[in-house]
C-alpha cells in the first residue's frame, strides 16, 4: 500500500487552459475528498465521494471544476479555462468509511501554477 | 460547522514534551475531535482523533476536557521532524465528514 497518489506533483499552464489532475486513493476506501490549499491557509474542502457517487460539493467548486470517479476507484478533477486565481495546491484524501471515525490518508498534492 | 480556536505559533525544545491548545466551546455530541498537521509543500497528515476519552497512539496523545470544549495535543518528546503547523479541527459524519480547516499552530522546535 502506497498511500493516497496523486499526479502530477507540479503543473504550470497557461491562463485559458484546460487541465486534470489524478488521484488514486488507497484500494480499500470507499470515500476520496478533493481540497484546495492557498499559501498560507489551511485546506479548503472542495468535493467529497462515496465510491462513485458525488455526494457534496462545496460553492467554490464553480461551473468550470469537475469531478469524476467512475467505477469508485481513481478520482480525476477537471478545470477548465484556468485563471491566476486557480493557482493553488490541490489536494486528495480518502478514508475507509466515516472519516469522522477513520481518520483521512492525504495525498502530496498537485501544485497548479497558473501564468 | 463547529469552530476551534488554536494559537498562532507555539515554540518547543527538542526532546521535551509539547502540549498544544484547542479550544471548541460550541462542539456538539456528535463531533470528533481530529489533529492532522502538515510540513511545507506535503499534504496533512493524520495524527490522532478521539470523541470523549482520552487517546493514545505512536505519534501523540490527545487530552479531551471533560466538557469536551476543549482539548491538547500532547507530543511527548519533540524532536525537529515534529516541526510543522499542527491543525485541531471538528468532523461530524452528517457533513459527510469532510474537514473545515482554520489556521493551525505552527510548532517551532529548538534544538
Amino acid at each position: 500500500d502506497t498511500g493516497v497518489s496523486q499526479n502530477p506533483r507540479h503543473k504550470i499552464t497557461k491562463r485559458g487552459q484546460n487541465v486534470t489532475f489524478r488521484c488514486d486513493p488507497i484500494s480499500e476506501h470507499n470515500r476520496l475528498y478533493w481540497y484546495r490549499q492557498t499559501l498560507g491557509q489551511g485546506p479548503e474542502f472542495l468535493t467529497y465521494f462515496q465510491n462513485e457517487a458525488q455526494l457534496e460539493k462545496s460553492r467554490l467548486l464553480s461551473d468550470r471544476f469537475s469531478a469524476e470517479r467512475p467505477k469508485g476507484s481513481f478520482s480525476t478533477l477537471e478545470i477548465q479555462r484556468t485563471e491566476q486565481g486557480d493557482s493553488a495546491m490541490y489536494l486528495c484524501a480518502s478514508s475507509l468509511g466515516p472519516g469522522a471515525n477513520y481518520g483521512y490518508t492525504f495525498g502530496s498534492g498537485t501544485r497548479l501554477t497558473v501564468v | 460547522d463547529a469552530k476551534t480556536t488554536q494559537p498562532n505559533s507555539m515554540e518547543s525544545n527538542e526532546e521535551e514534551p509539547v502540549h498544544l491548545p484547542c479550544n471548541h466551546s460550541t462542539i456538539s455530541g456528535t463531533d470528533y475531535i481530529h489533529w492532522y498537521r502538515q510540513l511545507p509543500s506535503q499534504g496533512p497528515e493524520y495524527v490522532i482523533h478521539g470523541l470523549t476519552s482520552n487517546v493514545n497512539n505512536r505519534m501523540a496523545s490527545l487530552a479531551i476536557a471533560e466538557d469536551r470544549k476543549s482539548s491538547t495535543l500532547i507530543l511527548h518528546r519533540a524532536t525537529l521532524r515534529d516541526a510543522a503547523v499542527y491543525y485541531c479541527i471538528l468532523s461530524i459524519e452528517t457533513s459527510g465528514s469532510r474537514l473545515t480547516f482554520g489556521e493551525g499552530t505552527q510548532l517551532t522546535v529548538n534544538p
